[in-house]
């Protein structure tokens, strides 16, 4: 049973880089052609998908956000990554880490999220 | 606002069936891509529900039911139980702009 997992710094100023880590346990991230994937929670509201990660380096960004947001994989780590740059208070949110069979498949493994708030 | 369009909110009573509907344009469920459905508990992830339109995961209960016809799909919770009061969600794929995943804004369920 895959676990994914992530970590980072709850509490990031504005202009800054948002950088958070997912962890994957119970499996490769190499196997099994998974993407794997950042979605977003604004405090109250719906679920707003960032990017994603295949093929071990393949990727493709939520086009709104495009040039903030970029994610990268590293194999050795069997974690996957996301930078958020030019970060303000409307970035503030749980981040989840989240994996799916395809493109457009759905998401059946959550990591349980990471609240991010930016402030001053 | 959100791509797909939820009810902010549906109740019913324990035993009662209620139906929360997820409307899309012809650029996302409109043009064949599938509806996947999820359940958030206060305070937790989301959780796969439902699938491909109308698959349910193991150890989902098969009083959650999905469905999909045009450009909307529906979930259906047949048998209202009150752990089924949480936070629902749909999902899709929309090709435009060069193609990416959008979800419903949620519909919170209230078990009176």
């Amino acid at each position: 049973q895959v676990q994914l997992q992530e970590s980072g710094p709850g509490l990031e100023k504005p202009s800054q880089t948002l950088s958070l880590t997912c962890t994957v346990s119970g499996g490769s991230i190499t196997s099994g052609g998974y993407y794997w994937t950042w979605i977003r929670q604004h405090p109250g509201k719906g679920l707003e998908w960032l990017a994603y990660i295949y093929d071990s380096g393949t990727t493709y960004r939520n086009p709104s956000l495009r040039s903030r947001v970029s994610i990268s994989v590293d194999t050795s780590k069997n974690h996957f990554s996301l930078n958020l740059s030019s970060v303000t208070a409307a970035d503030t949110a749980v981040y989840y880490c989240a994996r799916s069979r395809g493109y457009s498949w759905g998401f059946d493994s959550w990591g349980q999220g990471a609240l991010v708030t930016v402030s001053s | 606002q959100s791509v797909l369009t939820q009810p902010p909110s549906v109740s019913g009573a324990p035993g009662q069936r209620v139906t929360i509907s997820c409307t899309g344009n012809s650029s996302n469920i409109g043009a064949g891509y599938d509806v996947h459905w999820y359940q958030q508990l206060p305070g937790t992830a989301p959780r796969l529900l439902i699938y491909g339109n109308i698959n349910r995961p193991s150890g989902v209960p098969d009083r959650f039911s999905g469905s999909k016809s045009g450009t909307s799909a529906s979930l259906a919770i047949t048998g209202l139980q009150a752990e089924d009061e949480a936070e629902y969600h749909c999902q899709s794929y929309d090709k435009s702009l060069s193609g990416y995943v959008v979800f419903g804004g949620g519909t919170k369920l209230t078990v009176l």
